[in-house]
């Protein structure tokens, strides 16, 4: 695709029910970021991928959260037994080496969580 | 690792005056450093970024100013019109070869420009 697509674009679950994000990068990018944005917050880092390296988590704020990505591709979000504190907009972002763009970041549209 | 300051958190300019907000980092190799416009309800996007073994860039109304001794940088935005409202994010990075580093991220700054 032409950008980074995120799925669903809005989620509304119950409290302790467990929800997965999807984040479609661009294709041919390795780097993968992903960001929880609270209303009117700034940018909370998450979890950070890198080719095949291993990733930093070192921002997943519970065990209750949980990433994965396969390869260069796709990646999940997981957050188990949601709580209302998840409630945020999720932001994937993805970057690769372009001799045109350089190495800029692109934002997918995020995922609207409100755990009700 | 890295810690990115952003200042200021606010900032109310009137139409057609400048606007500069300032940001300080850490991390000496860091060598990458994007700007980020976020409007309400959008998806952050670049709108200028320079990298180490540069001084200055500049894109016609905006410019970025890097300082490596001090570990500063600065945007500038000229001649500032309504549309610029908006919530604006540095941040610093570490590429070495092919591997992009971790994106840290300032905490923002909400420039509101009044007509």
């Amino acid at each position: 695709g032409a950008g980074v697509s995120q799925s669903p674009s809005n989620k509304v679950t119950e409290k302790g029910k467990d929800v997965e994000l999807r984040c479609d990068p661009i294709s041919g990018h390795t780097a993968l970021y992903w960001y929880r944005q609270r209303l009117g917050q700034g940018l909370e880092f998450l979890i950070y991928f890198q080719g095949n390296s291993a990733p930093d988590k070192s921002g997943l704020p519970s065990d209750r959260f949980s990433a994965e990505r396969t390869g260069e591709s796709v990646s999940t979000l997981t957050i188990q037994r949601t709580q209302q504190e998840d409630s945020a907009v999720y932001l994937c972002a993805s970057r690769g080496l372009d001799p045109f763009r350089g190495t800029e970041a692109f934002f997918g549209q995020g995922t609207r969580l409100t755990v009700v | 690792g890295e810690n990115v300051e952003q200042h200021p958190s606010t900032l109310s300019v009137q139409e057609g005056d400048s606007a500069v907000i300032k940001c300080t980092y850490s991390d000496s190799a860091s060598n990458y450093f994007p700007w980020y416009k976020q409007e309400l309800g959008k998806r952050p996007q670049l709108i200028i970024d320079i990298r180490s073994n540069v001084g200055e860039k500049k894109d016609q109304r905006i410019a970025v100013t890097l300082n490596k001794t001090a570990k500063h940088f600065s945007l500038h935005i000229t001649e500032t019109q309504p549309e610029d409202s908006a919530v604006y994010f540095c941040a610093a990075s570490i590429r070495r070869g092919s591997t992009l580093g971790r994106l840290y991220f300032g905490r923002g700054t909400q420039l509101t420009v009044w007509p």
